[in-house]
């Protein structure tokens, strides 16, 4: 089974400071066929369903703010909030994608809290 | 702007079969991968399933055995069953779609199903 570990499992950063997440994969994301790392990231607040912040490793979905961002490939991960805002608080989740077998695995969750 | 809304009971008693029903609406639900995430209560996600609107499915190889996906576009839904539940089914149970991005980027809001006799 393929396994995703983030680290850590929870991080307290100060307003205006840089938060980084990482996210490791037990056995590697890119996808030959398209050439991309299928590796997503998720922000959940409590009693909100998760929301996809960034997709295929580093493009970042539509409406997010830019200092969201993630980076990586192969089975190494990060996801860096560039200036935490208080908004910002939340658990967040890395998703891979794999093909064989076929499956979609999450990781623990990191929760990030303001210092 | 599509939106997701899942529909079924909150309550199965262990040994039944626990089934749900997503509704999309503001879209057609011909196209994309529909999907079925949980999570227990102040733990994380687990992928469930997925279907694409031909009708092929994909299946958490955990819960294989026990899923059965379909889904109905004159109604713009698509549904799970899970035979056999037990207590460590109780979850809030989302739907959600992958639009051919390798993740999921709407969902719905999530039903608690309880599993308790």
């Amino acid at each position: 089974d393929i396994v995703m570990t983030q680290s850590p499992d929870s991080l307290a950063v100060s307003l205006g400071e840089r938060a980084t997440i990482n996210c490791k994969s037990s056995q590697s994301v890119l996808y030959s066929s398209n050439n991309k790392n299928n590796l997503a990231w998720y922000q959940q607040k409590p009693g909100q369903p998760p929301k996809l912040l960034i997709y295929w490793a580093s493009t970042r979905e539509s409406g997010v703010p830019d200092r969201f961002s993630g980076s990586g490939s192969g089975t190494d991960f990060t996801l860096t909030i560039s200036s935490l805002q208080a908004e910002d608080v939340a658990v967040y989740y890395c998703q891979q994608y794999y093909t064989t077998p076929f499956m979609y695995t999450f990781g623990q969750g990191t929760k990030l809290e303001i210092k | 702007q599509v939106q997701l809304q899942e529909s079924g009971p909150g309550l199965v008693k262990p040994s039944e079969t626990l089934s749900l029903t997503c509704t999309v609406s503001g879209g057609s639900i011909s196209t994309y991968y529909w999907n079925w995430i949980r999570q227990p209560a102040g733990k994380g996600l687990e992928w469930i399933g997925r279907i694409y609107t031909s009708g092929s499915t994909n299946y958490n190889p955990s819960l294989k055995s026990r899923v059965t996906m379909s889904v109905d576009t004159s109604r713009n839904q698509f549904s799970l069953k899970l035979s056999s539940v037990t207590a460590a089914d109780t979850a809030l149970y989302y739907c959600a779609r992958d639009r051919f991005i390798s993740a999921f980027d709407m969902w719905g809001q999530g039903t608690m199903v309880t599993v308790s006799s």
